[in-house]
């Protein structure tokens, strides 16, 4: 299909608990970003695929945060021994290429995660 | 990374005003993309600049690409009620996102 599909629209997890997003991308697009965005206005990278392969993690809290894209199966970020500040709405994105003339990235509709 | 200050904040206008954002930045930038989030929505894309001194027009709405590559803005004219959402700049290949200005449009 032509959109992102992120799964679920809602989280909600007891602090210490584990969380887990999905997100299915636009077929034939090969990179897949994963944002998280607090405070409403506020865009944090985290990661970034290019197919299955890890293209830039250089924004993941790497001692709880992890993600996964793998063939044939929806791409994953997991966050183990959720927090309260983990509270936060995640987006995915993907798209046919990087900085390609013309393309921008597709946005799911996000799933929005509630630590309490 | 390719930071991005974004500003005003906030903009209220009555319907049929201009709005302008700009976008900021102190190091040159290798392209500079557009989003605009509706409230409890997702980014969706608006549209990428790469050239210095770029200007694209899409109706109402005109970006620009500053000469040094170091500045954008958003212009759209005769505002509409469904203008309202928050624009987002945002630079290189992961996105670096500026705060956004929230654009509220009164009838």
């Amino acid at each position: 299909g032509e959109e992102v599909a992120q799964t679920p629209k809602h989280l909600v997890r007891g602090e210490g608990q584990k969380a887990k997003l999905y997100c299915a991308p636009i077929k034939g697009h090969s990179y897949v970003f994963w944002y998280q965005q607090v405070l409403k206005n506020e865009f944090k990278f985290l990661i970034s695929f290019q197919n299955e392969n890890v293209f830039d993690e250089t924004g993941m809290p790497k001692e709880r945060f992890s993600a996964k894209c793998l063939p044939n199966s929806p791409c994953s970020l997991e966050i183990q021994a959720t927090k309260l500040e983990d509270s936060a709405v995640y987006f995915c994105a993907s798209s046919p290429g990087i900085l390609r003339i013309g393309y921008g990235y597709t946005f799911g509709s996000g799933t929005r995660l509630t630590v309490v | 990374g390719q930071q991005v200050m974004q500003i005003p904040q906030y903009q209220h206008v009555q319907e049929g005003e201009d709005f302008t954002t700009y976008c900021n930045s102190s190091t040159t930038l290798s392209n500079i993309q557009w989003y605009k989030q509706r409230p409890g929505g997702h980014p969706v894309f608006l549209i990428q600049l790469v050239k210095s001194g770029e200007v694209k027009k899409q109706k109402r709405l005109t970006f620009q690409f500053g000469e040094a590559k170091k500045n954008s803005s958003l212009h759209i004219t005769a505002t509409q009620t469904t203008d309202v959402g928050t624009y987002f700049c945002a630079s290189g290949y992961a996105l670096n996102f500026g705060k956004g200005t929230s654009l509220l449009v009164t009838p």
